[in-house]
């Protein structure tokens, strides 16, 4: 079963910022946040993960709360292709680490 | 490019018929994992392989669904004798390092209709 929780959807306006929040209250020290991206017809996409530390890179940024229960995806300039469904996973690291998909979240980017 | 790739993109089989589904991972990957993923939900996991050893087959739903990757590349998911309710896609996806620690990448999936 999945570890996260996630709002089923959201929506925000081309040009702001989506942020789309996870719950992993019963995450694990060696267990890290990643997150993934799924667009329509399409198998997932990378984008991001992290332990501890708040990470960015060219696609996203990831705000994890101190206490790790919670984390934060922030697409800081949503466009029309960043519409799709937004999977927060909590996995641990080594031999045979599987991704454990939950529902995700929806995210609607609107003109 | 060089990703994932997987064929065929979709396949209509009747019920009680064998089906097989390939998956050309990118070269050089050493893991290579399976997913289904039914209408609305998210993908779930089937099976792992690092290089031609199937290492985790405890996904896999029933001894009708048979994976191989015989010389650690392309791997091959057989279902014989399929029911309605293996209607899904099913996902590829393959990464750099032994135990999938690193990111994975997917192919684009193979749509199965079990008529």
């Amino acid at each position: 079963d999945a570890k996260t929780t996630q709002p089923p959807s959201m929506d925000c306006a081309e040009g702001r910022a989506a942020n789309l929040p996870c719950n992993h209250s019963t995450i694990s020290g060696n267990e890290y946040v990643y997150w993934y991206r799924q667009i329509h017809s399409q198998g997932p996409q990378y984008i991001i993960h992290g332990l501890k530390n708040n990470e960015t890179n060219e696609m996203a940024s990831l705000i994890i709360t101190e206490d790790r229960k919670s984390s934060t995806l922030i697409l800081p300039h949503a466009t029309l292709r960043d519409t799709a469904v937004y999977y927060c996973i909590v996995r641990a690291a080594g031999a045979n680490s599987k991704l454990t998909f939950g529902k995700g979240i929806t995210l609607s980017v609107r003109p | 490019g060089a990703g994932v790739s997987q064929s065929p993109r979709y396949k209509v089989a009747k019920r009680g018929q064998d089906v097989a589904l390939r998956c050309d991972p990118i070269s050089g990957h050493v893991s290579l994992f399976w997913y289904q993923q039914a209408l609305g939900q998210g993908p779930e996991f089937l099976t792992y392989f690092q290089n031609e050893a199937q290492l985790d087959k405890s996904g896999l739903p029933s001894d009708r669904f048979f994976a191989e990757r015989p010389e650690g590349s392309v791997s091959t998911l057989k279902i014989q004798r399929t029911q309605q309710e293996d209607s899904a896609v099913y996902l590829c996806a393959s990464s750099l390092a032994a135990g999938g620690s690193n990111e994975q990448f997917f192919g684009p999936g193979t749509r199965l209709t079990v008529l």
